[in-house]
Protein backbone atom coordinates (compact mmCIF):
# COMPACT_ATOMS: atom_id res chain seq x y z
CA UNK A 1 0.00 0.00 0.00
CA UNK A 2 1.39 3.60 -0.85
CA UNK A 3 1.80 5.88 1.73
CA UNK A 4 3.11 9.38 1.96
CA UNK A 5 3.25 10.64 5.89
CA UNK A 6 4.37 14.36 6.28
CA UNK A 7 6.15 15.76 9.16
CA UNK A 8 7.58 18.89 10.49
CA UNK A 9 4.91 21.52 11.18
CA UNK A 10 4.20 23.80 13.07
CA UNK A 11 3.65 27.43 13.96
CA UNK A 12 6.41 29.82 12.63
CA UNK A 13 6.84 33.53 13.13
CA UNK A 14 7.42 35.65 9.97
CA UNK A 15 11.10 35.90 8.93
CA UNK A 16 11.83 32.30 10.38
CA UNK A 17 12.42 29.16 8.68
CA UNK A 18 10.88 25.04 8.90
CA UNK A 19 11.49 22.43 7.22
CA UNK A 20 8.55 19.34 6.25
CA UNK A 21 9.55 15.75 5.52
CA UNK A 22 7.72 13.02 4.20
CA UNK A 23 8.13 9.64 4.19
CA UNK A 24 7.36 7.53 1.58
CA UNK A 25 6.51 3.57 1.71
CA UNK A 26 4.78 0.87 -0.34
CA UNK A 27 7.00 1.76 -3.32
CA UNK A 28 9.79 2.32 -5.24
CA UNK A 29 10.73 5.98 -3.77
CA UNK A 30 13.52 6.23 -6.08
CA UNK A 31 11.19 5.68 -9.39
CA UNK A 32 9.03 8.47 -9.11
CA UNK A 33 8.91 12.02 -9.56
CA UNK A 34 7.39 14.24 -6.30
CA UNK A 35 5.48 17.40 -5.72
CA UNK A 36 4.59 19.51 -2.69
CA UNK A 37 0.96 21.31 -3.07
CA UNK A 38 -0.31 23.28 -0.53
CA UNK A 39 -3.60 24.88 0.54
CA UNK A 40 -4.43 28.43 2.93
CA UNK A 41 -6.92 28.35 5.30
CA UNK A 42 -10.72 28.04 2.95
CA UNK A 43 -8.98 28.24 -0.07
CA UNK A 44 -8.32 25.67 -3.04
CA UNK A 45 -4.94 23.55 -4.04
CA UNK A 46 -1.82 25.06 -4.99
CA UNK A 47 1.21 23.42 -6.73
CA UNK A 48 4.18 24.34 -4.73
CA UNK A 49 7.11 22.67 -6.12
CA UNK A 50 8.21 19.41 -7.99
CA UNK A 51 11.43 17.18 -7.76
CA UNK A 52 12.49 14.47 -10.42
CA UNK A 53 13.69 11.24 -9.29
CA UNK A 54 17.22 11.75 -9.53
CA UNK A 55 16.67 15.08 -8.17
CA UNK A 56 18.53 16.84 -10.82
CA UNK A 57 15.25 18.75 -11.79
CA UNK A 58 13.42 21.01 -9.71
CA UNK A 59 10.61 23.65 -10.58
CA UNK A 60 9.48 25.97 -7.82
CA UNK A 61 6.00 27.77 -8.10
CA UNK A 62 6.92 31.86 -8.19
CA UNK A 63 5.25 32.41 -5.03
CA UNK A 64 8.17 30.48 -3.24
CA UNK A 65 11.01 30.90 -5.60
CA UNK A 66 13.79 31.81 -3.91
CA UNK A 67 12.57 31.10 -0.62
CA UNK A 68 11.53 27.30 -0.58
CA UNK A 69 13.71 24.40 -1.43
CA UNK A 70 13.01 21.27 -2.44
CA UNK A 71 15.06 18.17 -1.90
CA UNK A 72 15.21 13.93 -1.36
CA UNK A 73 16.91 11.05 0.18
CA UNK A 74 16.37 7.92 -2.15
CA UNK A 75 18.09 5.79 0.32
CA UNK A 76 15.84 7.00 3.07
CA UNK A 77 12.68 7.28 0.77
CA UNK A 78 12.06 10.85 1.62
CA UNK A 79 11.01 13.77 0.43
CA UNK A 80 11.64 17.26 2.15
CA UNK A 81 10.78 21.31 1.76
CA UNK A 82 12.83 23.65 3.00
CA UNK A 83 11.35 27.23 3.61
CA UNK A 84 12.96 30.37 4.80
CA UNK A 85 11.77 33.84 4.58
CA UNK A 86 8.24 32.75 6.13
CA UNK A 87 5.40 34.80 5.12
CA UNK A 88 1.96 35.15 6.79
CA UNK A 89 0.63 33.69 3.58
CA UNK A 90 2.65 30.84 3.58
CA UNK A 91 -0.06 29.56 6.50
CA UNK A 92 -1.37 26.59 4.91
CA UNK A 93 -1.32 22.71 5.03
CA UNK A 94 1.19 21.16 2.91
CA UNK A 95 0.71 17.82 1.28
CA UNK A 96 3.53 16.13 -0.79
CA UNK A 97 2.20 14.15 -3.71
CA UNK A 98 3.22 11.33 -5.74
CA UNK A 99 3.65 11.76 -9.92
CA UNK A 100 2.23 8.94 -12.41
CA UNK A 101 4.91 7.99 -14.18
CA UNK A 102 3.39 8.46 -17.41
CA UNK A 103 1.88 12.08 -17.00
CA UNK A 104 2.42 14.38 -14.25
CA UNK A 105 -0.95 13.99 -12.51
CA UNK A 106 -0.51 13.05 -8.62
CA UNK A 107 -2.31 9.45 -8.40
CA UNK A 108 -1.32 9.59 -4.10
CA UNK A 109 -1.30 12.16 -1.85
CA UNK A 110 -0.13 12.64 2.09
CA UNK A 111 -2.56 13.60 4.91
CA UNK A 112 -0.85 16.86 4.66
CA UNK A 113 1.44 18.75 7.40
CA UNK A 114 -0.25 22.38 9.07
CA UNK A 115 2.22 25.46 8.68
CA UNK A 116 1.32 28.87 10.70
CA UNK A 117 3.37 31.64 9.73
CA UNK A 118 2.47 34.20 12.89
CA UNK A 119 3.68 36.43 15.47
CA UNK B 1 -0.77 30.81 -20.30
CA UNK B 2 -2.23 27.57 -18.68
CA UNK B 3 -5.47 27.64 -16.94
CA UNK B 4 -8.23 25.39 -15.49
CA UNK B 5 -11.47 26.99 -14.95
CA UNK B 6 -13.95 25.48 -12.73
CA UNK B 7 -17.58 26.37 -11.61
CA UNK B 8 -17.63 27.06 -8.02
CA UNK B 9 -20.17 25.19 -6.85
CA UNK B 10 -22.75 22.80 -8.30
CA UNK B 11 -25.46 20.46 -6.13
CA UNK B 12 -27.46 17.90 -7.11
CA UNK B 13 -30.39 15.53 -5.08
CA UNK B 14 -29.07 12.02 -3.25
CA UNK B 15 -29.01 9.60 -6.28
CA UNK B 16 -29.14 12.19 -8.88
CA UNK B 17 -25.97 12.95 -10.93
CA UNK B 18 -23.78 16.01 -11.50
CA UNK B 19 -21.60 17.10 -13.88
CA UNK B 20 -18.37 18.89 -13.34
CA UNK B 21 -16.63 21.06 -16.08
CA UNK B 22 -13.00 21.63 -16.09
CA UNK B 23 -12.15 23.84 -18.80
CA UNK B 24 -8.53 24.08 -20.53
CA UNK B 25 -6.95 28.03 -21.53
CA UNK B 26 -6.62 28.28 -24.82
CA UNK B 27 -3.95 26.69 -27.21
CA UNK B 28 -3.84 23.53 -24.38
CA UNK B 29 -7.32 21.73 -25.71
CA UNK B 30 -5.34 18.65 -26.08
CA UNK B 31 -3.81 18.03 -22.59
CA UNK B 32 -4.87 15.34 -20.12
CA UNK B 33 -5.81 16.41 -16.81
CA UNK B 34 -6.66 14.66 -13.54
CA UNK B 35 -9.46 14.81 -10.86
CA UNK B 36 -9.02 14.60 -7.47
CA UNK B 37 -11.52 14.61 -4.47
CA UNK B 38 -10.93 16.36 -1.29
CA UNK B 39 -13.42 15.76 1.39
CA UNK B 40 -14.06 17.70 4.59
CA UNK B 41 -11.14 18.04 7.03
CA UNK B 42 -8.98 15.56 4.78
CA UNK B 43 -6.43 15.45 2.17
CA UNK B 44 -7.18 15.04 -1.60
CA UNK B 45 -7.53 12.14 -3.42
CA UNK B 46 -6.63 10.69 -6.84
CA UNK B 47 -10.11 9.86 -8.86
CA UNK B 48 -9.27 9.48 -12.36
CA UNK B 49 -6.93 10.26 -15.25
CA UNK B 50 -8.71 12.17 -18.07
CA UNK B 51 -7.26 11.83 -21.51
CA UNK B 52 -8.30 14.42 -24.55
CA UNK B 53 -9.90 11.80 -26.31
CA UNK B 54 -11.84 10.67 -23.19
CA UNK B 55 -10.28 7.96 -22.03
CA UNK B 56 -9.76 7.52 -18.52
CA UNK B 57 -7.98 5.62 -15.90
CA UNK B 58 -9.38 5.46 -12.14
CA UNK B 59 -7.37 5.04 -9.11
CA UNK B 60 -7.56 2.53 -6.48
CA UNK B 61 -10.97 1.82 -5.08
CA UNK B 62 -12.91 4.74 -6.96
CA UNK B 63 -16.26 3.59 -7.42
CA UNK B 64 -18.11 3.05 -11.01
CA UNK B 65 -20.55 5.61 -10.45
CA UNK B 66 -17.35 8.44 -11.01
CA UNK B 67 -16.89 8.65 -14.81
CA UNK B 68 -15.11 11.01 -17.11
CA UNK B 69 -15.32 12.23 -20.57
CA UNK B 70 -14.17 15.16 -23.16
CA UNK B 71 -15.14 17.56 -25.16
CA UNK B 72 -13.13 20.14 -27.14
CA UNK B 73 -11.12 21.84 -24.25
CA UNK B 74 -13.82 21.03 -21.64
CA UNK B 75 -13.13 17.59 -19.34
CA UNK B 76 -16.13 16.59 -17.21
CA UNK B 77 -16.33 14.25 -14.25
CA UNK B 78 -19.48 13.24 -13.70
CA UNK B 79 -21.03 11.45 -10.36
CA UNK B 80 -24.05 9.19 -10.53
CA UNK B 81 -26.39 8.08 -7.80
CA UNK B 82 -24.84 10.89 -5.59
CA UNK B 83 -24.21 9.37 -2.22
CA UNK B 84 -23.60 11.74 1.38
CA UNK B 85 -20.26 10.91 1.34
CA UNK B 86 -19.85 12.37 -2.21
CA UNK B 87 -20.32 15.81 -1.02
CA UNK B 88 -16.85 17.36 -1.54
CA UNK B 89 -14.58 19.67 -3.60
CA UNK B 90 -12.77 18.53 -6.56
CA UNK B 91 -10.58 19.73 -8.30
CA UNK B 92 -8.84 19.37 -11.92
CA UNK B 93 -5.31 19.40 -12.22
CA UNK B 94 -2.60 19.47 -14.90
CA UNK B 95 0.70 20.07 -16.24
CA UNK B 96 2.75 22.04 -18.08
CA UNK B 97 6.92 21.89 -19.00
CA UNK B 98 8.16 23.41 -15.71
CA UNK B 99 4.83 23.74 -13.69
CA UNK B 100 1.96 21.83 -12.23
CA UNK B 101 -1.86 23.92 -12.24
CA UNK B 102 -4.99 23.11 -9.83
CA UNK B 103 -8.18 24.54 -11.03
CA UNK B 104 -9.92 26.67 -8.40
CA UNK B 105 -12.28 24.06 -7.12
CA UNK B 106 -15.62 22.95 -7.66
CA UNK B 107 -17.70 22.71 -4.20
CA UNK B 108 -20.16 19.66 -4.57
CA UNK B 109 -23.08 19.52 -2.31
CA UNK B 110 -25.47 16.56 -2.10
CA UNK B 111 -29.42 18.15 -1.10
Amino acid sequence: EVQLVESGGGLVQPGGSLRLSCAASGFTFSSYEMNWVRQAPGKGLEWVSYISSGAGTRYYADSVKGRFTISRDNAKNSLYLEMNSLRAEDTAVYYCAREDRAVAIFDYWGQGALVTVSS
Amino acid sequence: QLVLTQSPSASASLGASVKLTCTLSSGHSSYAIAWHQQQPEKGPRFLMKLNNDGSHSKGDGIPDRFSGSTSGAERYLTISSLQSEDEADYYCQTWGTSIRVFGGGTKVTVL
